[in-house]
């Protein structure tokens, strides 16, 4: 397996408050990817990076934000949970911009009350 | 709107019954196409993608995929399936038109032994 680490890997959390999610990588990608999977709608992208301190929105990126201040490690918080955030969260990394190949994280399951 | 339609969502087999998931999708122009397979409790792993050439893919654990381009369709089959099979299985689209990696809904496999 790609080295992917996500913490935590489970969160119980309440509505408005602000939460925080890591992936770290230690294969030197450049890109990295936060999905969220949700029954009947697959994967769908929240935000990505193309390297350090470069992000882009994805297609569900409202009421999320990213930085990526280092190559390893790419950072996605809510700044205030809502319930509609309950969800599993997976970071993803690719070497090329094609994403030929992604690899995924083992994911974090978010609970928003 | 670009988007990837996975018809069955949910698929039930006895062992040895062959299976084809279904997918289609929207985009026009040149077009990546992955097979993503999800265990119970794991993360997503590549199953088979389709970048050019033999429009019949081989991946691993006896899957096949083929590609037809006049149907927008890139349909996931195995001629006998196992219980170790059951999982759920996720079509995506790349294009290089836009950029985006666009997942289907999902497609639960269960076998029965």
């Amino acid at each position: 397996d790609a080295g992917i680490t996500q913490s935590p890997r489970h969160k119980v959390t309440e509505t408005g408050t602000p939460v925080t999610l890591r992936c770290h990588q230690t294969e030197n990608h450049r890109y990295m990817y936060w999905y969220r999977q949700d029954p009947g709608h697959g994967l769908r992208l929240i935000h990505y990076s193309y390297g350090v301190k470069d992000t882009d929105k994805g297609e569900v990126s409202d009421g999320y934000s990213v930085s990526r201040s280092k190559t390893e490690d790419f950072l996605l918080t809510l700044e205030s949970a809502t319930s509609s955030q309950t969800s599993v969260y997976f970071c993803a990394i690719s070497e090329g911009s094609q994403r030929e190949k992604l690899f995924f994280g083992s994911g974090t399951q978010l609970s928003v009350l | 709107a670009q988007s990837v339609s996975q018809h069955n969502h949910h698929v039930i087999l006895s062992e040895a019954a062959s299976l084809e998931l279904g997918c289609n999708y929207s985009y026009g122009g040149t077009v990546n196409l992955f097979w993503y397979v999800q265990y119970p409790g794991q993360h997503l792993q590549l199953l088979l993608k389709y970048f050019s050439g033999d429009p019949l893919v081989k991946g691993i654990k006896g899957f096949e995929a083929e590609f037809i381009k006049s149907k927008f369709s890139f349909n996931l089959r195995k001629p006998s399936v196992q219980w170790s099979d059951t999982a759920e299985y996720f079509c995506a689209v790349h294009s290089s038109n836009t950029g985006k990696l666009i997942f289907g809904q999902g497609t639960t496999l269960q076998v029965k032994p």
